[in-house]
C-alpha cells in the first residue's frame, strides 16, 4: 500500500499568516492527489484535486502544486474559518490511502 | 443539490453485525460509485471499499474482504455497508462518499453514522 505521511502534524498559526502543509508518497502517484478539510464533527469537504486544480467554490487563497511523491497545500492569508484538520488522499492505486492529517490551530 | 445522507448512530456488542445506509439525492445514482471511508476516534481516514451501482461491482482492501459487504438498491437510491463480526476497534464515524470512477477523489461525503462497539 502507498504510504503518505504528512507533516507536521500540527501547526499553530495566526489569522493572515501563508502556512503549507506538505504530503509525501512513499512510491510515485503522479499528480493523483486530493487535499480535504474536515472540521470537527463532520464530513470532510473536497478542496483540491488533480494535486493542483481548486475545486468549485472553493476560496482561491487555498492552492496545491507537486507531482510524483512530493505535494504541498497552501493557504496564503489564514481565515478564521480555515482552522481546521487537513488530509491528503491519493487515488493512483488501489487502495486509495490517505495522510494521517494536519491540525491547524489559533496561535 | 447533490447530497448523501447516511443512518443514525449504532450501538453494537462485539462479535455483531452493523448495517449503515447512504441516501442519495441531486444526481443519477447509477452514474457514481459510492465509497466507505471510516475514522476512528482522534484517528485518520480508512478507505473499507466501493460499490458500483450501476452494476452491483464491489472493491475492498484485503484487511476487509469477508467482513464488509456493499449492497445497493437503485429503486431508492441508497447503498449499504455491512460490516460483520464487530471489535471494539470498530468503533469509528463510518461516511459514504461519491465518486465518478472507482479510484478518484470524493465529493460530497456523507454527514458520517457514528458505529460503536462496546460489550
Amino acid at each position: 500500500d502507498i504510504q503518505l505521511t504528512q507533516s507536521p502534524s500540527f501547526l499553530s498559526a495566526s489569522v493572515g499568516d501563508r502556512v503549507t502543509i506538505t504530503c509525501r508518497a512513499s512510491q510515485g502517484i503522479n499528480s493523483y492527489l486530493a487535499w480535504y478539510q474536515q472540521k470537527p464533527g463532520k464530513a470532510p469537504k473536497l478542496l483540491i484535486y488533480a494535486a493542483s486544480t481548486l475545486e468549485s467554490g472553493v476560496p482561491s487563497r487555498f492552492s496545491g502544486s507537486g507531482s510524483g511523491t512530493e505535494f504541498t497545500l497552501t493557504i496564503s492569508s489564514l481565515q478564521p474559518e480555515d482552522f481546521a484538520s487537513y488530509f491528503c488522499q491519493q487515488v493512483n492505486s488501489y487502495p486509495s490511502t490517505f495522510g494521517q492529517g494536519t491540525k491547524l490551530e489559533i496561535k | 443539490q447533490v447530497q448523501l445522507v447516511q443512518s443514525g448512530a449504532e450501538m453494537k456488542k462485539p462479535g455483531a453485525s452493523v448495517k449503515v445506509t447512504c441516501k442519495a439525492s441531486g444526481y443519477t445514482f447509477t452514474d457514481y460509485y459510492i465509497h466507505w471511508v471510516r475514522q476512528a476516534p482522534g484517528q485518520g481516514l480508512e478507505w473499507l471499499g466501493w460499490i458500483n451501482p450501476h452494476s452491483g461491482t464491489t472493491k475492498s482492501p484485503q484487511k476487509f474482504q469477508g467482513r464488509v459487504t456493499m449492497t445497493r438498491d437503485t429503486s431508492i437510491s441508497t447503498a449499504s455497508m455491512e460490516l460483520r463480526r464487530l471489535r471494539s476497534d470498530d468503533t469509528a464515524l463510518y461516511f459514504c462518499a461519491r465518486s465518478l470512477t472507482g479510484l478518484l477523489w470524493f465529493d460530497p461525503w456523507g454527514q458520517g453514522t457514528l458505529v460503536t462497539v462496546s460489550s
